[in-house]
């Protein structure tokens, strides 16, 4: 089965400091993983995915997240957060083989102030 | 490139009321899914189709929900009854399945609110 773990419902960090919102999951075999945001009364948005190749992906509004195999993580980070990242983010993953669907954490509240 | 497109965004109705929500999925997408979001619960899947065909119902609450895709272009989800508890955000995703990564694409939701 899988499943995914976020385990802080709420990061608060100063603007212009670097932010972390962690995420572990569990999955058998090799995984593809996904971060999405949500900004309020709004769908959500794919953020970056990591498939395979390079444990450090790149991706959206300066958001990247690394791979560690290891720890089962896929943490999100930014260098320099901003007020305009507060917003509700998603860690996911499903199994590369097989095709079953994704599997969402319970979200993790970004809040940035200024 | 249209997106998923969702109808109502926002429907109020008293219990006992029949809802029906409408999801257009991105063409050439065949997969779709209907998920619920509350402050409770999260995001929850209730439902998944893949070539029009349903695969995983199990997330659906009652048999007093129901979901179609008639065509590859058209999906809905039904509450019948309504009751204040279905009171949720309701979201359709699509991908395009298959061999892809099964990155989801996010319609921006029905907000149901169930007097």
């Amino acid at each position: 089965a899988q499943s995914v773990a976020q385990p802080e419902d709420q990061v608060n960090v100063a603007e212009g400091n670097p932010l972390t919102v962690k995420c572990t999951y569990s999955v058998s075999g090799n995984p593809y993983l996904f971060w999405y945001v949500q900004y309020p009364n709004r769908g959500l948005q794919f953020l970056l995915k990591y498939i395979t190749g390079d444990n450090l992906v790149k991706g959206s509004y300066g958001f990247e997240a690394e791979f560690n195999k290891s720890q089962t993580s896929f943490h999100l980070k930014k260098p320099s957060a901003l007020v305009s990242d507060s917003a509700l983010y998603f860690c996911a993953v499903r199994a590369i083989s097989g095709n079953t669907p994704l599997v969402f954490g319970k979200g993790t509240r970004l809040s940035v102030i200024a | 490139d249209a997106g998923v497109i969702q109808s109502p965004r926002h429907e109020v109705t008293e219990m006992g009321q029949e809802v029906t929500l409408r999801c257009k999925p991105i063409s050439g997408h065949n997969s779709l899914f209907w998920y619920r979001q509350t402050m409770m619960r999260g995001l929850e899947l209730l439902i998944y189709f893949n070539n029009n065909v349903p695969i995983d119902d199990s997330g659906m609450p009652e048999d007093r929900f129901s979901a179609k895709m008639p065509n590859a272009s058209f999906s809905t989800l039904k509450i019948q009854p309504s009751e204040p508890r279905d009171s949720a955000v309701y979201f359709c995703a699509s991908t395009s399945g298959g061999r892809s990564t099964g990155e989801l694409f996010f319609g921006e939701g029905s907000r149901l609110t169930v007097l």
